[in-house]
């Protein structure tokens, strides 16, 4: 089993309804992230958490909410989803600063 | 705020060439520094690290980088390039404190490897 579990792997939405992607991790890591990919654009972090009371925004976090509501589980609300967050969502787990982070295979999400 | 720039976004190299991939950073605190590749249509894997110590890191699949403070830059290179090292490739920073305790990533940079 993965490390770090994305589900769905793909979806696809209409504009205007709201979506969640989950992330579940048995890492026991206590930072988890939240990143699109876009294509010429790299990993843009949304949200990050370094503990259950620990939420932080991050460049690109406008259009998006998140929820800690574990140590091994960090979900991704788009509350009312349009085109232009169509991409690749990966979450990704750490375990301190100096290590390095752990990545699930990514949501493709579609929003049509 | 710290930054990471990945000069050029698609590198071709020959198969058997040097393969050389530059990252440069910003950042307020000591920085940890972290190169990672992507495979198509997989996630990210660890390359290699820089966090503290000897400023030439060894990495995985015959790829080193070398972590350089007076230039701010952490540059990755194999001696050799392989059809199989066809990837994408992003450097990554994170501080070891403060504002700077994200993970932030460059923009990527698409290497190509020619026969």
């Amino acid at each position: 089993d993965a490390d770090v579990t994305q589900t769905p792997r793909n979806r696809i939405t209409k504009t205007g309804k709201r979506i969640m992607l989950e992330c579940s991790q048995t890492k026991g890591h206590d930072r988890m992230y939240w990143y699109r990919q876009d294509p010429g654009l790299g990993l843009q972090l949304i949200y990050y958490s370094f503990d259950v009371k620990d939420i932080n925004k991050g460049e690109i976090s406008d259009g998006y909410s998140v929820s800690r509501q574990a140590q091994a589980k960090f979900s991704l609300s788009l509350e009312s989803a349009i085109p232009n967050q169509t991409a690749l969502y990966f979450c990704a787990t750490q375990g301190t600063a100096n290590t390095e982070a752990f990545f699930g295979q990514g949501t493709r999400l579609t929003v049509v | 705020a710290q930054s990471v720039t990945q000069l050029g976004s698609h590198v071709s190299v020959s198969e058997g060439a040097l393969v050389l991939l530059r990252c440069n950073y910003s950042s307020s605190v000591p920085p940890y520094l972290f190169w990672y590749v992507q495979y198509p249509n997989q996630g990210l894997q660890l390359l290699l690290k820089y966090t503290t110590g000897a400023t030439l890191v060894k990495g995985i699949n015959g790829f080193e980088a070398e972590f350089k403070k007076s230039e701010t830059s952490f540059h990755l290179t194999k001696p050799s390039a392989h059809m199989s090292d066809a990837a994408e490739y992003f450097c990554a920073v994170r501080g070891a404190s403060g504002s700077a305790r994200q993970l932030t990533f460059g923009s990527g940079t698409q290497l190509t490897v020619l026969p």
